[in-house]
């Protein structure tokens, strides 16, 4: 069935680092894909979003970059913050399908 | 503008009671969706609402889940018989319903505590 997963469960980066999060997807029909940020006791926030006809998007200090050849998403995170700390799901859906399927997220630690 | 948002915040339930969830969307936008979040977890799908109708309820685990949009705007999550394993966060988001945008903004969630 579908899936959407992580690699890692726990990214621990240096302040000022940059920050790359992973993300495998297992549906060929996935066309839309976004990157959540969720802090403790809140909502997920929208970060950035691609859609499939294209291979990367820039956002401010961040990048999301897609690999539809492996079915693989990545988010990075430049001189990455203290206030960057929490947890990141990536999630997609395809045409058709408004739902959104979330992975499991990595939770990034930033040591100051 | 206001984003979305829920109440309660924690609702604390015993086992069998029935319970309701609110949510109010962003104002004009006609998507809504319920999501289920458990601990660790990402969120996980339950209905989605274009304006009054559920457009997909695929989500629901079984038949004690029930939601609702009358109007348009606010949606209840109803949950009747309640068990320890309906413990989780029920989040809401909202959309505007344009074609190839999907960018779902959340709200902060309520999280249930079935005793």
């Amino acid at each position: 069935g579908e899936s959407v997963g992580l690699h890692l469960p726990t990214l621990s980066v240096q302040e000022g680092d940059n920050s790359i999060i992973n993300c495998a997807y297992s549906n060929s029909a996935s066309d839309y894909f976004i990157w959540y940020k969720q802090e403790s006791g809140k909502g997920p926030q929208f970060i950035i979003d691609i859609r499939s006809n294209m291979d990367k998007r820039q956002g401010q200090r961040v990048t999301v970059l897609l690999n539809k050849t492996v079915k693989h998403l990545s988010l990075q995170i430049a001189a990455t913050q203290p206030g960057d700390s929490a947890v990141y799901f990536c999630a997609e859906n395809h045409t058709g399908r408004r739902a959104l399927t979330f992975g499991s997220g990595t939770r990034l630690q930033v040591q100051p | 503008g206001a984003g979305v948002s829920q109440t309660p915040s924690n609702k604390v339930t015993e086992k069998g009671k029935y319970v309701e969830l609110r949510c109010d969307p962003i104002s004009g936008h006609t998507a809504l969706y319920w999501y289920r979040q458990s601990l660790g977890q990402g969120p996980e799908f339950l209905i989605y609402f274009q304006g009054t109708g559920a457009a997909d309820d695929s989500g629901l685990p079984n038949d004690r889940f029930f939601a609702v949009r009358p109007e348009g705007s606010v949606s209840t999550l109803k949950i009747q018989r309640t068990e320890r394993g309906d413990s989780a966060v029920y989040l809401c988001a909202s959309s505007p319903h344009q074609a190839g945008v999907n960018e779902q903004f959340f709200g902060p969630g309520t999280r249930l505590t079935v005793l």
